[in-house]
């Protein structure tokens, strides 16, 4: 069953406390993105990996960290620099960087308290 | 800033009611042009794009979208929708101006009325 797992589905968090979200692909695509939504604004693109050992930064980078030591697996650091670190955390894939068609997990909830 | 935009940002309509969603995006240049759908507890996933060509695109479903490049427009439209049409619409453009990235509209909630 190909695709994109996301684990845990909800996660919560004291303040202070850096947290990793999960992200593996078995769809043995080159690119990977993280994603952050919130109500009425859309997905906002926190980091991007075209490629194993490559990432660069999205709109909202800050407070956050990645590594792309594997093509499969894309984990995000939350940590505790990110200001407003409660929202929904969508991970995607995709063939390539670019215009190809992206693919999404179905998102961690992170709650900090 | 350069951005996506959709208007509506909740529409409440009734079953067998023709659904129309706004999107308009500020790039110049080539872009690519998406509509993502968000079923309620189910992954986004594509409804459809436009690349090139015909600018009028079917996607799954029943909808489609027409990209009007004078009017910088990418508008989703399905003559008749079902229950099952209730769920987050999100417009995305790709543009080589923005260094190829997806940038997302603030999404649609549409509800279907039975």
């Amino acid at each position: 069953d190909g695709g994109i797992t996301q684990s845990p589905k909800y996660l919560f968090r004291k303040e202070g406390q850096n947290v990793t979200l999960s992200c593996e692909q078995n769809l043995n695509h080159d690119a990977m993105y993280w994603y952050r939504q919130d109500p009425g604004q859309g997905l906002r693109l926190i980091y991007y990996s075209q490629i194993v050992n490559d990432f660069q930064k999205g709109d909202i980078a800050e407070g956050y960290s990645v590594s792309r030591e594997k093509k499969e697996s894309f984990p995000l650091t939350v940590t505790s620099a990110q200001k407003n670190p409660t929202a929904f955390y969508l991970c995607a894939s995709s063939l390539a960087a670019g215009v190809n068609e992206q693919f999404f997990g179905p998102g961690t909830r992170l709650t900090v308290l | 800033a350069q951005s996506v935009s959709q208007h509506n940002h909740h529409v409440i309509l009734s079953e067998a009611a023709s659904l129309e969603l706004g999107c308009n995006y500020s790039y110049g240049g080539t872009v690519n042009l998406f509509w993502y759908v968000q079923y309620p507890g189910q992954h986004l996933q594509l409804l459809l794009k436009y690349f090139s060509g015909d600018p009028l695109v079917k996607g799954i479903k029943g909808f489609e979208a027409e990209f009007i490049k004078s009017k910088f427009s990418f508008n989703l439209r399905k003559p008749s929708v079902q229950w099952s049409d209730t769920a987050e619409y999100f417009c995305a453009v790709n543009a080589r101006a923005a260094g190829n990235k997806l940038t997302f509209g603030g999404g649609t909630r549409v509800l279907v009325k039975p």
